[in-house]
């Protein structure tokens, strides 16, 4: 398979704990999206990484969030004492990124976290 | 500011054209999307169009496009059953580097017989 692959699937946990999620991208994609679905809503933007530099961050990230991508390959969002409003689909998207090159964003199935 | 506006529900009989409209703000998007998103799945890029166009078809979709109005909407030909789904259009504005994707909150597409 080469999509864009997520794990998780699905996560519950309570209130106030730690969880990690990880994504895998398209292998040689430099660019790696994190948006967050809740119920009856499109998905909104919450970081990018091109490599393993982030590049920008929406203000939905509160300082509970924090992403990573190491190696500039995969790529882990990490929620500290998580809170019900936290429930949410987490997607993630890969695209190559070539500079100067509008390319279409591949996704992944997503994690869906619920909070208790 | 960054809005993407759609009808949340679209009702239509198999066998019938739906028509699923879309109102983008940004004029500096280069690309529009429509993705299309079924239950308990990620999300399917079904077709995009770029924003010197005005119109452009894939097998049973048409996607039209009316810049000056910011006016998107995606045409399904022939509609059947398994095109019963969530539909978004999403813009990508030159802020985010024409590669950040805005979306709307989703028309849910019900196809009955």
């Amino acid at each position: 398979d080469t999509g864009v692959s997520q794990d998780p699937r699905h996560k519950i946990t309570k209130r106030g704990q730690n969880v990690t999620f990880r994504c895998d991208p398209i292998s040689e994609h430099n660019r790696l999206y994190w948006y967050r679905q809740t119920l009856g809503q499109g998905p909104e933007f919450l970081t990018y990484f091109q490599n393993e530099a982030q590049l920008e961050k929406s203000r939905l990230l509160s300082d509970r969030f924090s992403a990573e991508r190491p190696k500039g390959s995969f790529s882990t969002l990490e929620i500290q004492r998580t809170e019900q409003g936290d429930s949410a689909m987490y997607l993630c998207a890969s695209i190559h990124g070539l500079a100067g090159v509008v390319d279409t964003q591949y996704f992944g199935p997503g994690t869906r976290l619920t909070v208790l | 500011g960054e809005d993407v506006e759609q009808s949340l529900f679209l009702s239509v009989r198999e066998g019938d054209s739906s028509v699923i409209n879309c109102t983008y703000t940004d004029s500096s998007s280069t690309y529009l999307y429509w993705y299309k998103q079924e239950p308990g799945a990620g999300l399917q890029l079904l077709t995009y169009i770029f924003s010197n166009m005005d119109m452009k078809q894939d097998q049973r979709l048409t996607v039209l496009l009316n810049k000056k109005d910011k006016h998107l909407s995606l045409r399904i030909a022939d509609t059947q059953t398994g095109d019963s789904a969530i539909y978004f259009c999403a813009e990508t504005p030159f802020e985010g580097g024409y590669n950040k994707l805005i979306f709307g909150a989703g028309t849910r597409l019900a196809v009955h017989p």
